[in-house]
């Protein structure tokens, strides 16, 4: 199993670029996140989704939009990028709700910086 | 809205000693607290999650503990190795859409 993979490894966008980040998940999990990683300020929690086609608001959702139209992609889409959104940008999965015992399962990673 | 401190951002030691982490919390109605490592450029792996019921977890030469009426959880790391070296984040999670990560404590064991 490839686990979870990300998809580019880094980009850089000039300020008003569109891109999508796509997470792609191989162990039928049921839940998808997407995270932000900013020095200083540990990870916070954009958008997530609890199964094929449904979506809900994280802590940090504004300028981004995601979905997921199939269950094991999860897309996380940038219609206009600021320089504000230069992060890392981290996808998970899990199989149940993290509140249980079951954990999440960390991508590798999406390096952004916006000029 | 829950904050998670991480202290100390930053620790270097000498391969073979025994270090403690610190995560603390300020909203204690937790479900969970879980403990990740961090490698450069990498993900994130859990390492030990604490149910909101249980004081502690053990894996290995890690164990990790949780006071929620204190806020406050500690990751011991027994018998340091150099493969230690790496980032250390507690996750403080809420309710299912709250999760809340500290900064991270960044680890360097020295051979």
């Amino acid at each position: 199993n490839a686990g979870v993979t990300q998809t580019p490894k880094f980009r850089v966008l000039k300020t008003g670029q569109s891109m999508t980040l796509l997470c792609a998940q191989d162990m039928n999990h049921e839940y998808m996140y997407w995270y932000r990683q900013d020095p200083g300020m540990g990870l916070r929690l954009i958008h997530y989704s609890v199964g094929e086609g449904t979506t809900a608001k994280g802590e940090v959702p504004d300028g981004y939009n995601v979905s997921r139209l199939k269950k094991q992609n999860f897309l996380l889409g940038l219609e206009s990028a600021a320089p504000s959104q230069t992060s890392v940008y981290f996808c998970a999965s899990s199989y149940r709700l993290v509140s249980e015992e079951e954990t999440q399962y960390f991508g590798p990673g999406t390096r952004l910086l916006v000029l | 809205k829950q904050e998670v401190t991480q202290i100390p951002a930053a620790l270097s030691v000498p391969e073979g000693e025994n270090l403690v982490l610190n995560c603390s919390f300020t909203d204690s109605a937790i479900y969970n607290l879980q403990w990740f490592r961090q490698d450069p450029g990498k993900g994130l792996t859990s390492l030990l999650l604490i149910q909101s019921s249980q004081r502690e977890q053990t894996s290995g030469r890690l164990n990790a503990s949780l006071d929620k009426s204190s806020g406050r959880s500690t990751l011991y790391i027994a018998a340091s190795q150099p493969g230690d070296s790496a980032t250390y984040l507690c996750a403080v999670i809420y309710n299912f859409n709250k999760f809340y990560f500290g900064s991270g404590t960044k680890l360097n064991v020295k051979p």
